[in-house]
């Protein structure tokens, strides 16, 4: 596909639940952003990977959180347990590879989470 | 630190209008790269432009123009002769060393136009 990709595009879920969200970047970007938006507001930085190297958690806002990636194909975000609070569009976004260069991030159109 | 400000939450103008959005930025950094996004109804993020601190060129695409000024640590977008189509919220971001690279974002400014 030509851009990022996201799946679902919404998920209602109850409480408590667990939910796990997907993200396929453009091919051939080494690095994939998870950021998180509520309504109204600007962009949270969660987590961030680049290649194989660690990623970057620093964002993400509670143990509930996590996301993994392959390589440097699909990554998903899970969130455990969750909470009405984490009710928000959860954008994906990729880009090549960081540094000198400092290409600009690519988005997906998001999942949208409700939690009930 | 790094940080950036758009202190305009929210503008209102009728179509047609010039409409200038406000960004000022915080850096350490000598080098750094500045970044306006579109995010429009439809909710996906639109890259505009990219422009590295060593480049103070105004640029000019269409109807859109940005006002890149070290001096003041601002770099500010223009929308000439506003279209309805134009309406979004408008996120300004920043990057550098001191971050890593990663974006640091503003709160964003929600545009609209009205016809």
């Amino acid at each position: 596909g030509a851009g990022v990709s996201q799946s679902p595009s919404n998920k209602v879920t109850e409480k408590g639940k667990d939910v796990e969200l997907r993200c396929d970047p453009i091919s051939g970007h080494t690095a994939l952003y998870w950021y998180r938006q509520r309504l109204g507001q600007g962009l949270e930085f969660l987590i961030y990977f680049q290649g194989n190297s660690a990623p970057d958690k620093s964002g993400l806002p509670s143990d509930r959180f996590s996301a993994e990636r392959t390589g440097e194909s699909v990554s998903t975000l899970t969130i455990q347990r969750t909470q009405q609070e984490d009710s928000a569009v959860y954008l994906c976004a990729s880009s090549l590879a960081l540094g000198a260069a400092n290409q600009p991030q690519h988005f997906g159109d998001g999942t949208r989470l409700s939690i009930l | 630190a790094q940080k950036v400000t758009q202190a305009q939450t929210e503008i209102s103008v009728v179509e047609k209008e010039d409409v200038t959005l406000d960004c000022v930025y915080e850096t350490r950094d000598t080098t750094y790269y500045l970044f306006w996004y579109k995010q429009p109804p439809s909710g996906e993020l639109v890259f505009l432009i990219r422009r590295n601190s060593f480049d103070e060129q105004n640029e000019i695409s269409g109807r859109y123009s940005w006002n890149f000024q070290k001096s003041t640590s601002s770099f500010n977008f223009t929308i000439t002769a506003s279209q309805v189509v134009d309406s979004a919220v408008y996120f300004c971001a920043l990057s550098g060393m001191d971050s890593n690279y990663q974006l640091i974002w503003g709160a964003g400014t929600k545009l609209i136009i009205k016809p």
